[in-house]
């Protein structure tokens, strides 16, 4: 099955900075990578997702990357705000059998220094 | 146009006891996904449903598992005899339809068992 690695477990950066959240998947057949925000006690909110068709999305201050090749893709936040603070998770998954649950890393516990 | 709705959000239960959570997808979407969520962990893919249909559940484990999303009414996840290793926050999510399209998810049922 799929495994999905995320990195860093934490990332501490100051208020303006940008932050880079790595992930690498080892399935070939995974074609759709999602990111969700979590604050404390909430839901996952979907922020943005990339398909494998393909190399880079961007919506205002954020985006994402997925190299197909190497098997990663990247979340790039830029100018980072206090609100940013939250545990980012990345996911994959394959539509291919029917199987179509997301396979999550373990998180990023992003921290915005004032 | 309500999102993906849970209860109950909290659950308490005795060793032993049942617990039964359930999830009503947002409105037009068919398709319903339990994750469940250890403290300090990502989220782990459980089960995918369609209506009246099991699609996979080889994240759910067999014994004590069961979920059904009939034809009428909401989601159920049901965890019978539960140990204190099932608490954890249970999540579902919906889609509109298979394949690369978005989940959006719920608040989730904290369960605790005592």
């Amino acid at each position: 099955g799929e495994n999905v690695e995320q990195h860093p477990s934490t990332l501490s950066v100051q208020e303006g900075d940008s932050a880079v959240i790595k992930c690498t998947y080892s399935d070939s057949a995974s074609n759709y990578f999602p990111w969700y925000k979590q604050e404390l006690g909430k839901r996952p909110q979907l922020i943005i997702d990339i398909r494998s068709n393909v190399g880079e999305k961007k919506d205002q201050r954020i985006a994402v990357t997925l190299n197909k090749t190497a098997k990663h893709f990247s979340l790039h936040i830029t100018e980072t705000q206090p609100e940013d603070s939250a545990v980012y998770f990345c996911a994959a998954s394959s539509s291919g059998g029917g199987a179509d649950g997301l396979t999550f890393g373990k998180g990023t516990h992003l921290i915005i220094q004032p | 146009n309500a999102g993906v709705m849970q209860n109950p959000r909290h659950l308490v239960r005795r060793r032993g006891q049942e617990a039964r959570l359930r999830c009503s997808p947002m409105k037009g979407h068919s398709h319903v996904y339990w994750y469940r969520q250890l403290p300090e962990e990502g989220l782990k893919f459980m089960v995918y449903l369609q209506k009246e249909n099991i699609i996979d559940e080889s994240g759910m484990p067999k014994e004590r598992f069961s979920a059904e999303f009939p034809k009428e009414g909401p989601s159920i996840l049901r965890i019978q005899q539960v140990v204190r290793g099932d608490s954890a926050a249970y999540f579902c999510a919906s889609s509109r339809r298979e394949g690369l399209n978005e989940q959006f998810f719920g608040p989730g049922t904290r369960l605790t068992v005592l």
